[in-house]
């Protein structure tokens, strides 16, 4: 089992709706989680970050972290051509490594 | 504040060959890593340091890279010789220790390294 797992896509959703992305991860005892954007040919950008169970929302993108079923996913309302990217999910474990998962890549089709 | 700096920007080398990468990072800042990212594929982390000193090289190919932090200031990531599969990006990034638990990391705009 790999250590975040996100599903790699592509995820298509048309302009203007929602775009769910999730990820799933095994150490019970991480802290820390982020949602990094990259652009092809670019570097990760952080978008968000989220420690608590629950939902954290800033602009358009919202973080929801469920620890019990260790997963954390990344909602992006009113889904613009300008948010196709890859989509990084990443985990500080309980023994503070940090481990990204392989990402997923997003197409909003205008 | 200046980002993280890197050079150079792409890498052609034909396999056997040695090359290194240069990194800078944002003042003040005493934790930094380099990762490998290959297409399609998230950042694996090869190597930390904590000022000059090494946290994590625990997935550094240690039989023909080796990285260094003199000063706990500017690093070097030397790959030799290089193989096909070292084909990838590889991203530097710093920050301070205690910030990455809440605030992850700042990457510099990575190396893309072409093996052939």
């Amino acid at each position: 089992q790999k250590e975040v797992e996100q599903n790699s896509g592509p995820l298509s959703v048309p302009e203007g709706a929602i775009a769910s992305l999730n990820c799933t991860y095994s150490d019970r005892g991480s802290q820390s989680f982020f949602w990094y954007r990259q652009y092809s040919g670019k570097s990760p950008e952080l978008i968000m970050s989220i420690y608590s169970n629950g939902d954290k929302e800033d602009g358009r993108f919202t973080a929801q972290l469920n620890k019990a079923s260790q997963y954390v996913s990344l909602l992006i309302r009113d889904s613009q051509p300008s948010d196709s990217a890859t989509y990084l999910c990443a985990v500080i474990t309980g023994t503070y490594k940090y481990i990204f998962g392989t990402g997923t890549r997003l197409k909003v089709l205008a | 504040e200046a980002g993280v700096a890197q050079s150079p920007r792409y890498k052609i080398i034909e396999k056997r060959q040695s090359v290194a990468f240069w990194c800078n990072p944002i003042s003040g800042h005493a934790t930094l890593y380099w990762y490998q990212q290959i297409l399609g594929q998230g950042p694996k982390l090869l190597i930390q340091f904590q000022n000059n000193g090494v946290v994590d090289d625990s997935q550094l190919p240690k039989d023909r890279f080796s990285a260094e932090r003199l000063k706990g200031v500017d690093s070097t990531l030397k790959i030799q010789p290089a193989k096909l599969e070292d084909s990838a990006v590889y991203l530097c990034a710093s920050t301070h220790i205690l910030q990455a638990l809440n605030y992850g990391y700042t990457f510099g705009s990575g190396t893309r390294l072409t093996v052939v």
